[in-house]
Order: structure tokens, then C-alpha cells, then sequence
């Protein structure tokens, strides 16, 4: 079992949709999670960074994690074409170990 | 401020010439941490340097090494190169006092001939 799971897609939405993102996780240590945006040929874009459970808002993003189930959401409301990109779920356990985990990314899709 | 940048953008190697990629990170930024990206493996971790020292080892052979130097710019190398070494690598950058946020390079893709 991969310690991150996500569903790799494609997601394809119409432009205004709310997009929901998912992954589960594995491992009980993991405390930070993050959600990166990769456009293609480009490196990841740190969107949204949280730790523990709860919720994060930013503009037309959410994130959620429930360390209960070990699964994390990102939310995207009022999508844009220009949301059109690979989005990455990671974790780590904090402190000095640097090592981020990541789900496998899933491709999405907003159609104008 | 300036992002993470990575040099060279684009490399093509064949089989068993060795090839060093280079990161300069985010200005006060004392850790780098490095990765490999392939459409099967998704982004794994290489490993992370701080102050000089490598601090955290990902699961790669010893072909994979690394270096950080003392204004906090980091190579790393690979020997002996495989075609399965083919791969987009990104440099991360973070401040390196430990739960701060990774900010990634645009990245190195490497061909294997």
C-alpha cells in the first residue's frame, strides 16, 4: 500500500463548478499537508500548507484534512479555466524531516 | 524576491556519463531539498540538505549524490546514468528551522539516451 493515495483522473468540470480533490494517507506520523499546483512543464506551486485536522480557507480554496479517516480534501469553488493543472497532495511528520510524500497527482480540467 | 532557479533547464546524456544539476534557493533559505518526478513513480524524495550537511536520505542508490555549500546553493549529481534516470528533478527550498513550508524550482528535465 502507497503511503499517499490519490486518484489520478482526469477530472474534467465546466468553468464555476466546485472541484473537490481527495487523497488518503497511511501513515499516522504525518501532521502537515500540503496541496501543490503543477502546470505542465513547470515545478509545483505550494497552494495551500495546513497541520493537523481541520480547515484552511484561501480565497476560492479549501483544504481539509481529518487525521481521524487520514484523508485530505482541496476545494476549489467558482473553478476557473485557468485552474487547469495538476494538483498534488503531500504530507510530511514536521519537525527537521524534510521528507514530503506524494499522492500521484490528479489531472484537472476546466472547460470554459 | 526572487524565486528557487535551477540550472540547466534541459539536459540530454547517454548511458554512463555522469551529470550535476545545480539549485540556487530563495534568499535566507537554508535548506534544499531535492526530488524526482516520473510520469510512474510520481515525485520522490532524493534528499535534503542543511547548513552543508545532509540531513534526511531518500531511498536512491548511491548513484544520487548531493552537496550544499555555505551561501545555501546545492548540487546534486548522478553517476553512471540509466535510462530510467530519465526524469523532471526540482529542487525545494525552505527556510530549514523545521514545519515551514517546501517552495519548488521550475526543475531540470534529464534525458537518457
Amino acid at each position: 500500500q502507497k503511503e499517499v493515495e490519490q486518484d489520478p483522473g482526469p477530472l474534467s468540470v465546466p468553468e464555476g463548478a466546485i472541484v473537490s480533490l481527495n487523497c488518503t494517507y497511511s501513515n499516522s506520523a504525518f501532521q502537515y499537508f500540503m496541496w501543490y499546483r503543477q502546470y505542465s512543464r513547470k515545478g509545483p506551486e505550494l497552494l495551500m500548507y495546513t497541520y493537523s485536522s481541520g480547515n484552511k480557507e484561501d480565497g476560492r480554496f479549501t483544504a481539509q484534512v481529518d487525521k481521524s479517516s487520514k484523508y485530505i480534501s482541496l476545494f476549489i469553488r467558482d473553478s476557473q479555466p485557468s485552474d487547469s493543472a495538476t494538483y498534488l497532495c503531500a504530507t510530511n511528520s514536521g519537525g527537521s524531516n524534510y521528507k514530503l510524500t506524494f499522492g500521484k497527482g490528479t489531472l484537472l480540467t476546466v472547460n470554459p | 524576491k526572487a524565486g528557487v532557479t535551477q540550472t540547466p533547464r534541459y539536459l540530454i546524456k547517454t548511458r554512463g556519463q555522469q551529470v550535476t544539476l545545480s539549485c540556487s534557493p530563495i534568499s535566507g533559505h537554508r535548506s534544499v531539498s531535492w526530488y524526482q518526478q516520473t510520469p510512474g513513480q510520481g515525485l520522490q524524495f532524493l534528499f535534503e540538505y542543511f547548513s552543508e550537511t545532509q540531513r534526511n536520505k531518500g531511498n536512491f542508490p548511491g548513484r544520487f549524490s548531493g552537496r550544499q555549500f555555505s551561501n545555501s546553493r546545492s548540487e546534486m549529481n548522478v553517476s553512471t546514468l540509466e535510462l530510467g534516470d530519465s526524469a523532471l528533478y526540482l529542487c525545494a527550498s525552505s527556510l530549514g528551522r523545521g514545519n515551514d513550508e517546501q517552495f519548488f524550482g521550475p526543475g531540470t528535465r534529464l534525458t537518457v539516451l
